[in-house]
């Protein structure tokens, strides 16, 4: 089956440390997001990679960090950097850069 | 500005029948792509219909229809013949400049009741 997998989907972490959220697809889809929702709120973009080994900051990429050295793969890094990291985040892909968004099933990640 | 502004935190509707979705956004980008997407309880979000700012009509898919007035900058959706399933949080997003970037709105808690 296509899709978008992202693990695990739920994360604990104690603050201070870096954590690595997975996204993996094999729709053979270019672009790749990633999106932050915090409770009651909407989707807020933080990083986006249109193609291989290029990648774009979104509306709030501080503390975070990705790659994509691979078309299938878009790892997300929350460093000990960004203040607020508890939230749920959710992975998207698209064929195009111009085209619907598929999204994964989200990892909810907390840090105390 | 925001991009996309949803005025209506929360709904109510009767099953099987029709609501209405407001959405209206910002963009001075001759090209842009308007989205609906529905979030069930799980957190997935689900793609449901797109309208492109050249289409000349409205979207369909199924029980979903875009009402989309391009003067009034505005972006309704429309389910008809509510079910209890359709019960979600709806989004509607934009993509719009050179690098197709996408805008959320804040959502709508649609309620089909019984």
């Amino acid at each position: 089956d296509g899709g978008i997998t992202q693990s695990p989907k739920y994360l604990f972490r104690k603050e201070g440390q870096n954590v690595t959220l997975s996204c993996e697809q094999n729709l053979n889809h270019d672009a790749m997001y990633w999106y932050r929702q915090d409770p009651g709120q909407g989707l807020r973009l933080i990083y986006y990679s249109q193609i291989v080994n290029d990648f774009q900051k979104g509306d709030i990429a501080e503390g975070y960090s990705v790659s994509r050295e691979k078309k299938e793969s878009f790892p997300l890094t929350v460093t000990s950097a960004q203040k607020n990291p508890t939230a749920f985040y959710l992975c998207a892909s698209s064929i195009s850069a111009s085209g619907e968004q598929y999204f994964g099933p989200g990892t909810r990640l907390t840090v105390t | 500005a925001q991009k996309i502004t949803q005025t209506q935190p929360g709904m109510f509707v009767q099953e099987k029948e029709a609501v209405t979705l407001d959405c209206t956004y910002d963009t001075s980008d001759p090209s842009y792509g308007l989205f609906w997407y529905k979030q069930p309880s799980s957190g997935e979000m689900i793609f449901l219909i797109y309208q492109g700012s050249y289409d000349q009509q409205n979207a369909t898919e199924g029980r979903y229809s875009l009402n989309f007035q391009k003067a009034r900058k505005s972006a309704n959706l429309v389910i008809s013949a509510s079910q209890l399933g359709d019960s979600a949080m709806y989004f509607c997003a934009m993509r719009e400049g050179p690098f197709n970037k996408f805008y959320f709105g804040s959502g709508t808690k649609l309620n089909v009741k019984p």
